[in-house]
């Protein structure tokens, strides 16, 4: 089983969408998690952290649920800026971070 | 901005020459990282660091080698550059919270 399990997409949706993402990872020790964007050609660029009770950052609202080991990104109002690739990471007992493969983001006019 | 800058941004090589890419960081961060991505995979470690002169391997480490002399600097060494190496390099430096923060990245091409 892979470290972190994402569908890879692409997700294509029109402006002004929700979408949501979802992520499983098989560490049952991690304890941190964050989503990181990625563009094209660049580097990944940290979106949020993820905590216990949820969190909400503008249009993106975080999830997790320990217990299945899952982890949800919410997009609302998808902007066509928002076209990126997505990556659920979690971190684990000895801070690093497990990368997977990403949910890729098409958000069209 | 995590004042973290690559060098250099680009490079193509032959198999069988020494490669070095260089990571800067401005905000004197203990922990610094490199990785390589590759299409089809996540970011994969191949080295890290805790501090001058303390290194260790990361899961992808065959191949190269680093070095941390000062605190702003984290080298990466191809020591004989393969075809297997092509690939987008990319330095880190970890946050207070464990989040990382990346650099630019080298794309790196071995003929």
């Amino acid at each position: 089983r892979k470290e972190v399990e994402q569908d890879p997409g692409p997700f294509n949706v029109p402006e002004g969408a929700t979408v949501a993402f979802n992520c499983t990872y098989s560490n049952s020790a991690s304890q941190s998690f964050f989503w990181y964007r990625q563009d094209c050609r660049k580097e990944p660029k940290l979106l949020m952290s993820v905590y216990s009770s949820g969190n909400e950052d503008g249009r993106f609202t975080a999830q997790l649920n320990r217990a299945s080991q899952y982890i949800s990104l919410l997009i609302r109002d998808s902007k066509l800026s928002d076209s990126a690739t997505y990556l659920c990471v979690p971190m684990d007992s000895s801070y690093k971070l497990i990368f997977g493969s990403g949910t890729r983001l098409l958000v069209r006019p | 901005d995590a004042g973290i800058t690559q060098s250099p941004r680009h490079k193509v090589t032959e198999t069988g020459t020494p490669v070095t890419l260089r990571c800067h960081q401005t905000e004197n961060h203990r922990y610094m990282y490199w990785y390589r991505q590759d299409p089809g995979h996540g970011l994969r470690l191949i080295h890290y660091s805790y501090g001058v002169k303390d290194t260790d391997k990361g899961e992808v480490s065959d191949g190269y080698s680093v070095s941390r002399s000062k605190t702003e600097d984290f080298l990466l060494t191809l020591e004989s550059a393969t075809s297997s190496q092509t690939s987008v390099y990319f330095c880190a430096i970890r946050g207070t919270l464990g989040e990382q923060f990346f650099g630019p990245g080298t794309r790196l091409t071995v003929l």
